[in-house]
């Protein structure tokens, strides 16, 4: 499968527990994208990154939330000290670098639903 | 600031029939546009975009409508079929003005249901 890989699908937290959202890229894309989806709403950008950095993080919440993408292994979002205002699909979108092959669409995994209880 | 909105949260149409789904957009920076179809419990699926310097791009069934004075996109869906039902998702980036292209705005969906 050659798509963008999200994992896990599904995550259970406890209020004040810690959720760690992975996403692998697809082949060749280097650039990463997070965005939440609440219940009844459209998704919303939270961060945008490249290997090693940040780009543009206006989207996150300014506490609990940070987000990385290592020069090895996937992208994390991690949620500290989770509430249930988190509870929330969390979706991670790559695209390759500006130009070339870039059609501007984002290409989106299926998905990490975190539930709060 | 909801930059991008789908004012109609449903619509139900008959097989074989036209469906049309709107979008309007409020920020003059947006010089790409993009419509995404999602499943349940799934991830968006990409499926037609538009570039503001036309004013159609057709794709099979699909055709993206683009008024840029009026802001104002919409989706054509003909014939519809029994598979197009899901949740449809318009956005908008300003692909041309900044690196932060990928920093779509989506609006809030429309539910399509093609009835047999």
């Amino acid at each position: 499968n050659a798509g963008v890989m999200q994992n896990p699908r599904h995550l259970v937290r406890r209020r004040g527990q810690e959720a760690r959202l992975r996403c692998s890229p697809m082949k060749g894309h280097s650039h990463v994208y997070w965005y939440r989806q609440l219940p009844e709403e459209g998704l919303k950008f939270m961060v945008y990154l490249q290997k090693e950095n940040i780009i543009d993080e206006s989207g996150m919440p300014k506490e609990r939330f940070s987000a990385e993408f290592p020069k090895e292994g996937p992208s994390i979002l991690r949620i500290q000290q989770v509430v249930r205002g988190d509870s929330a699909a969390y979706f991670c979108a790559s695209s390759p670098p500006r130009g070339g092959t870039n059609t501007g669409e984002l290409f989106f995994g299926e998905g990490s639903r975190l539930t709060v209880l | 600031d909801q930059q991008v909105k789908q004012n109609s949260p449903s619509l139900s149409v008959q097989e074989g029939r036209i469906s049309i789904l709107n979008c309007d957009y409020t920020n003059s920076m947006f010089d790409y546009f993009l419509w995404y179809k999602k499943y349940p419990a799934e991830g968006p699926t990409f499926l037609i975009s538009i570039s503001s310097i036309k004013d159609k791009n057709e794709d099979g069934r699909f055709t993206v409508f683009l008024n840029k004075s009026a802001k104002h996109l919409s989706l054509h869906i003909v014939p519809s079929q029994p598979g197009d039902s899901a949740v449809y998702f318009c956005a908008a980036s300003p692909f041309g003005a900044t690196d932060s292209w990928g920093k779509l705005q989506f609006g809030a969906g429309t539910q399509v249901v093609v009835t047999p």
